[in-house]
Protein backbone atom coordinates (compact mmCIF):
# COMPACT_ATOMS: atom_id res chain seq x y z
CA UNK A 1 0.00 0.00 0.00
CA UNK A 2 1.45 3.47 -1.05
CA UNK A 3 1.53 6.24 1.71
CA UNK A 4 -0.32 8.38 -0.10
CA UNK A 5 -2.80 7.70 -2.50
CA UNK A 6 -4.58 10.00 -5.11
CA UNK A 7 -7.34 9.15 -7.62
CA UNK A 8 -4.87 10.05 -11.06
CA UNK A 9 -8.00 10.96 -12.91
CA UNK A 10 -8.32 12.89 -15.33
CA UNK A 11 -10.88 15.01 -14.14
CA UNK A 12 -12.77 17.35 -16.73
CA UNK A 13 -15.26 19.93 -15.58
CA UNK A 14 -16.60 23.31 -16.73
CA UNK A 15 -15.71 26.65 -16.15
CA UNK A 16 -17.31 27.67 -13.10
CA UNK A 17 -17.63 24.53 -11.56
CA UNK A 18 -16.65 23.59 -7.61
CA UNK A 19 -13.20 20.86 -8.46
CA UNK A 20 -12.95 18.72 -5.38
CA UNK A 21 -9.52 16.51 -5.14
CA UNK A 22 -8.84 13.87 -2.66
CA UNK A 23 -6.23 11.69 -1.31
CA UNK A 24 -5.81 9.06 1.45
CA UNK A 25 -2.86 8.46 3.44
CA UNK A 26 -1.85 5.24 5.55
CA UNK A 27 -0.11 6.83 8.80
CA UNK A 28 -1.84 8.58 11.33
CA UNK A 29 1.36 9.95 12.70
CA UNK A 30 1.36 11.93 9.27
CA UNK A 31 0.66 15.94 10.75
CA UNK A 32 1.77 18.08 7.70
CA UNK A 33 -0.27 17.88 4.68
CA UNK A 34 0.40 20.21 1.09
CA UNK A 35 -1.37 20.82 -1.77
CA UNK A 36 1.43 21.66 -4.59
CA UNK A 37 -0.09 22.41 -8.35
CA UNK A 38 2.09 21.30 -11.45
CA UNK A 39 1.62 22.42 -14.91
CA UNK A 40 2.77 20.68 -17.99
CA UNK A 41 6.63 20.30 -18.21
CA UNK A 42 7.19 22.52 -14.81
CA UNK A 43 8.28 22.04 -11.63
CA UNK A 44 5.27 21.33 -8.88
CA UNK A 45 4.40 24.94 -6.98
CA UNK A 46 3.24 24.98 -3.20
CA UNK A 47 -0.46 25.93 -3.14
CA UNK A 48 -1.23 25.22 0.66
CA UNK A 49 -0.31 23.61 3.31
CA UNK A 50 -1.99 22.83 6.24
CA UNK A 51 -1.18 21.49 9.88
CA UNK A 52 -3.48 18.64 11.70
CA UNK A 53 -7.11 18.51 11.18
CA UNK A 54 -9.69 21.61 10.01
CA UNK A 55 -9.51 23.80 6.51
CA UNK A 56 -7.53 26.70 5.56
CA UNK A 57 -8.86 29.08 2.79
CA UNK A 58 -6.60 31.15 0.07
CA UNK A 59 -8.91 32.51 -2.41
CA UNK A 60 -10.58 30.10 -4.45
CA UNK A 61 -8.65 27.14 -2.71
CA UNK A 62 -9.25 25.49 0.35
CA UNK A 63 -7.37 22.63 1.95
CA UNK A 64 -8.82 20.48 4.04
CA UNK A 65 -7.66 17.43 6.75
CA UNK A 66 -9.97 15.07 8.67
CA UNK A 67 -6.86 12.60 10.49
CA UNK A 68 -9.84 10.62 11.47
CA UNK A 69 -10.31 9.20 8.44
CA UNK A 70 -7.08 9.52 6.94
CA UNK A 71 -8.39 12.11 4.00
CA UNK A 72 -7.23 15.15 2.85
CA UNK A 73 -8.86 17.36 0.09
CA UNK A 74 -8.64 20.32 -2.31
CA UNK A 75 -11.53 22.56 -3.60
CA UNK A 76 -11.08 25.18 -6.08
CA UNK A 77 -14.36 27.28 -6.34
CA UNK A 78 -15.36 29.31 -9.47
CA UNK A 79 -12.93 27.22 -11.65
CA UNK A 80 -10.68 28.81 -14.23
CA UNK A 81 -9.05 27.10 -17.80
CA UNK A 82 -5.76 28.68 -16.04
CA UNK A 83 -6.32 25.95 -13.21
CA UNK A 84 -5.65 23.10 -15.62
CA UNK A 85 -2.59 21.27 -14.64
CA UNK A 86 -1.53 18.27 -12.41
CA UNK A 87 -2.67 18.63 -8.97
CA UNK A 88 -0.79 16.66 -6.42
CA UNK A 89 -1.55 15.88 -2.52
CA UNK A 90 1.75 15.21 -0.35
CA UNK A 91 3.18 14.76 3.49
CA UNK A 92 5.98 14.97 5.63
CA UNK A 93 7.23 11.69 6.79
CA UNK A 94 8.71 11.84 10.28
CA UNK A 95 12.11 11.94 8.88
CA UNK A 96 11.49 15.08 7.22
CA UNK A 97 10.79 13.52 3.92
CA UNK A 98 8.19 14.91 1.29
CA UNK A 99 5.67 12.22 -0.07
CA UNK A 100 3.89 12.70 -3.01
CA UNK A 101 0.71 11.01 -4.39
CA UNK A 102 0.42 10.34 -8.04
CA UNK A 103 -1.39 13.24 -9.00
CA UNK A 104 -4.75 14.07 -10.36
CA UNK A 105 -4.48 15.74 -14.00
CA UNK A 106 -7.57 18.41 -14.17
CA UNK A 107 -8.94 20.36 -17.27
CA UNK A 108 -11.32 23.08 -16.74
CA UNK A 109 -13.28 23.54 -19.99
CA UNK A 110 -13.91 27.38 -21.39
CA UNK B 1 11.71 36.34 -6.68
CA UNK B 2 14.46 33.43 -5.43
CA UNK B 3 14.03 30.42 -7.61
CA UNK B 4 15.72 26.99 -7.56
CA UNK B 5 17.81 26.87 -11.03
CA UNK B 6 18.57 23.78 -12.78
CA UNK B 7 20.13 22.61 -15.97
CA UNK B 8 19.85 21.69 -18.35
CA UNK B 9 16.10 22.20 -19.05
CA UNK B 10 16.60 18.81 -21.44
CA UNK B 11 18.62 16.14 -22.45
CA UNK B 12 18.84 13.35 -24.90
CA UNK B 13 21.70 10.86 -23.84
CA UNK B 14 22.55 7.42 -25.30
CA UNK B 15 22.58 4.38 -23.00
CA UNK B 16 25.22 3.54 -21.37
CA UNK B 17 26.65 6.97 -21.38
CA UNK B 18 26.95 9.34 -17.97
CA UNK B 19 24.73 12.58 -17.73
CA UNK B 20 24.72 14.97 -14.57
CA UNK B 21 22.69 17.67 -14.11
CA UNK B 22 23.16 20.69 -11.48
CA UNK B 23 20.61 22.75 -9.09
CA UNK B 24 21.35 25.71 -7.40
CA UNK B 25 18.90 26.05 -4.11
CA UNK B 26 17.68 29.39 -2.73
CA UNK B 27 20.06 31.30 -1.34
CA UNK B 28 19.98 30.20 2.57
CA UNK B 29 18.47 26.73 2.15
CA UNK B 30 20.06 24.17 4.33
CA UNK B 31 18.13 21.10 2.64
CA UNK B 32 18.33 20.08 -0.74
CA UNK B 33 16.15 17.48 -2.10
CA UNK B 34 16.11 15.47 -5.78
CA UNK B 35 13.56 14.00 -6.90
CA UNK B 36 12.71 11.49 -9.87
CA UNK B 37 9.22 11.90 -11.92
CA UNK B 38 8.13 9.61 -14.13
CA UNK B 39 5.61 10.65 -16.46
CA UNK B 40 2.24 10.32 -15.15
CA UNK B 41 3.55 9.06 -11.50
CA UNK B 42 4.23 11.72 -8.63
CA UNK B 43 7.89 12.74 -7.65
CA UNK B 44 10.04 9.84 -5.36
CA UNK B 45 13.05 11.16 -3.82
CA UNK B 46 16.16 9.86 -4.74
CA UNK B 47 18.06 11.90 -2.09
CA UNK B 48 17.73 14.47 0.66
CA UNK B 49 20.48 16.33 1.79
CA UNK B 50 20.92 18.73 4.87
CA UNK B 51 23.95 21.22 4.42
CA UNK B 52 26.86 19.43 2.49
CA UNK B 53 25.32 15.99 4.46
CA UNK B 54 23.55 13.37 2.84
CA UNK B 55 20.37 12.30 4.97
CA UNK B 56 18.12 9.96 2.91
CA UNK B 57 19.58 8.02 -0.03
CA UNK B 58 17.62 5.06 0.33
CA UNK B 59 16.26 5.03 -2.72
CA UNK B 60 19.10 6.05 -4.76
CA UNK B 61 20.29 3.57 -6.77
CA UNK B 62 23.95 3.81 -6.15
CA UNK B 63 25.51 1.33 -8.78
CA UNK B 64 24.70 3.97 -10.80
CA UNK B 65 23.68 7.04 -9.72
CA UNK B 66 25.76 9.55 -7.42
CA UNK B 67 25.05 13.19 -5.95
CA UNK B 68 27.23 15.57 -4.10
CA UNK B 69 27.02 19.02 -2.57
CA UNK B 70 30.31 19.52 -1.55
CA UNK B 71 30.08 22.97 0.16
CA UNK B 72 26.74 22.60 1.34
CA UNK B 73 25.07 25.40 -1.33
CA UNK B 74 25.16 23.92 -5.09
CA UNK B 75 24.34 19.88 -6.02
CA UNK B 76 25.25 17.51 -8.76
CA UNK B 77 23.18 14.35 -9.66
CA UNK B 78 25.00 11.89 -11.95
CA UNK B 79 23.86 8.82 -13.25
CA UNK B 80 26.54 6.33 -15.13
CA UNK B 81 25.71 4.46 -17.35
CA UNK B 82 21.87 5.75 -18.32
CA UNK B 83 19.50 3.25 -18.98
CA UNK B 84 16.41 3.33 -20.86
CA UNK B 85 14.72 3.44 -17.79
CA UNK B 86 15.86 6.50 -16.32
CA UNK B 87 14.23 8.37 -18.66
CA UNK B 88 11.89 10.79 -16.67
CA UNK B 89 12.10 14.36 -15.12
CA UNK B 90 14.64 14.76 -12.32
CA UNK B 91 13.45 17.69 -10.15
CA UNK B 92 15.65 19.32 -7.29
CA UNK B 93 13.58 21.45 -4.10
CA UNK B 94 15.08 22.98 -1.53
CA UNK B 95 13.70 24.12 2.08
CA UNK B 96 14.93 26.11 4.68
CA UNK B 97 15.76 23.50 6.76
CA UNK B 98 14.42 20.07 7.54
CA UNK B 99 11.29 21.20 9.80
CA UNK B 100 10.36 23.53 7.69
CA UNK B 101 7.03 22.80 5.78
CA UNK B 102 7.64 24.87 2.39
CA UNK B 103 10.06 23.17 0.01
CA UNK B 104 10.42 24.79 -3.81
CA UNK B 105 11.25 23.36 -6.96
CA UNK B 106 12.92 23.88 -9.58
CA UNK B 107 12.04 23.84 -13.29
CA UNK B 108 13.56 20.20 -13.66
CA UNK B 109 16.02 18.42 -16.16
CA UNK B 110 13.49 16.13 -18.38
CA UNK B 111 15.77 13.36 -19.45
CA UNK B 112 15.22 11.05 -22.37
CA UNK B 113 17.80 7.96 -22.67
CA UNK B 114 17.86 6.47 -26.18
Amino acid sequence: QKEVEQDPGPLSVPEGAIVSLNCTYSNSAFQYFMWYRQYSRKGPELLMYTYSSGNKEDGRFTAQVDKSSKYISLFIRDSQPSDSATYLCATYSSASKIIFGSGTRLSIRP
Amino acid sequence: EAEVAQSPRYKITEKSQAVAFWCDPISGHATLYWYRQILGQGPELLVQFQDESVVDDSQLPKDRFSAERLKGVDSTLKIQPAELGDSAMYLCASSPNRQNTEAFFGQGTRLTVV
